[in-house]
């Protein structure tokens, strides 16, 4: 079985700064990877996934993620925060064999002006 | 057009009651899912079904019960609703063992 701890509950930032989440996951054998963003009262909407190939994967909104294999780790990085992305992100892994996706407790991003 | 919807929206009941949630998904997948977020956040796979066939079965209580008429709609239904019920429930579906695209979530109020 797999899982996931996000490092961080909650992360406080202003706007134009930069920001990290970390996420680490355990799992014994390969994954995929992905990061989910929540915006109030909304779903889900996928950010951005590892799948294979390019450790290093970006989104169209500036946000990046890193597969570190060796650290097990997924962390989220965006250099340059905007109020708009205040909003609750979870980092999710699955098994390359598997359905299951299994979530992290989430990280709560306040961009403050 | 949605991809993944869910109806209804917002549904407040007694406790004791029994109670539908409906999804449909209009991307072509084969497999959906009903996960579960509690009032801290937290979400959790509950059921899942590939081709209408159940293949995510986590340790639900047997109030709760899915169901799947055709690949495009997930269904579930909840007898004798309780307060530990309350919670948001999304549903999602993906095309095989891709990315996972999630509705917009009912949110259940037991009273």
């Amino acid at each position: 079985a797999q899982s996931v701890t996000q490092l961080d509950s909650q992360v406080p930032v202003f706007e134009e700064a930069p920001v990290e989440l970390r996420c680490n996951y355990s799992s014994s054998v390969s994954v995929y990877l992905f990061w989910y963003v929540q915006y109030p009262n909304q779903g889900l909407q996928l950010l951005l996934k590892y799948l294979s190939g390019s450790t290093l994967v970006e989104s169209i909104n500036g946000f990046e993620a890193e597969f570190n294999k060796s650290q097990t780790s997924f962390h989220l990085r965006k250099p340059s925060v905007h109020i708009s992305d205040t909003a609750e992100y979870f980092c999710a892994v699955r098994n390359i064999n598997d359905y299951k996706l299994s979530f992290g407790a989430g990280t709560t991003v306040t961009v403050r002006a | 057009d949605t991809a993944v919807s869910q109806t209804p929206k917002y549904l407040v009941t007694q406790m004791g009651n029994d109670k539908s949630i409906k999804c449909e998904q209009n991307l072509g997948h084969d497999t959906m899912y009903w996960y579960k977020q509690d009032s801290k956040k937290f979400l959790k796979i509950m059921f899942s079904y590939n081709n209408k066939e159940l293949i995510i079965n986590e340790t639900v209580p047997n109030r709760f019960s899915p169901k799947s008429p055709d690949k495009a709609h997930l269904n579930l239904h909840i007898n004798s609703l309780e307060l530990g019920d309350s919670a948001v429930y999304f549903c999602a579906s993906s095309g095989g063992r891709d990315e996972q695209f999630f509705g917009p979530g009912t949110r259940l109020t037991v009273l």
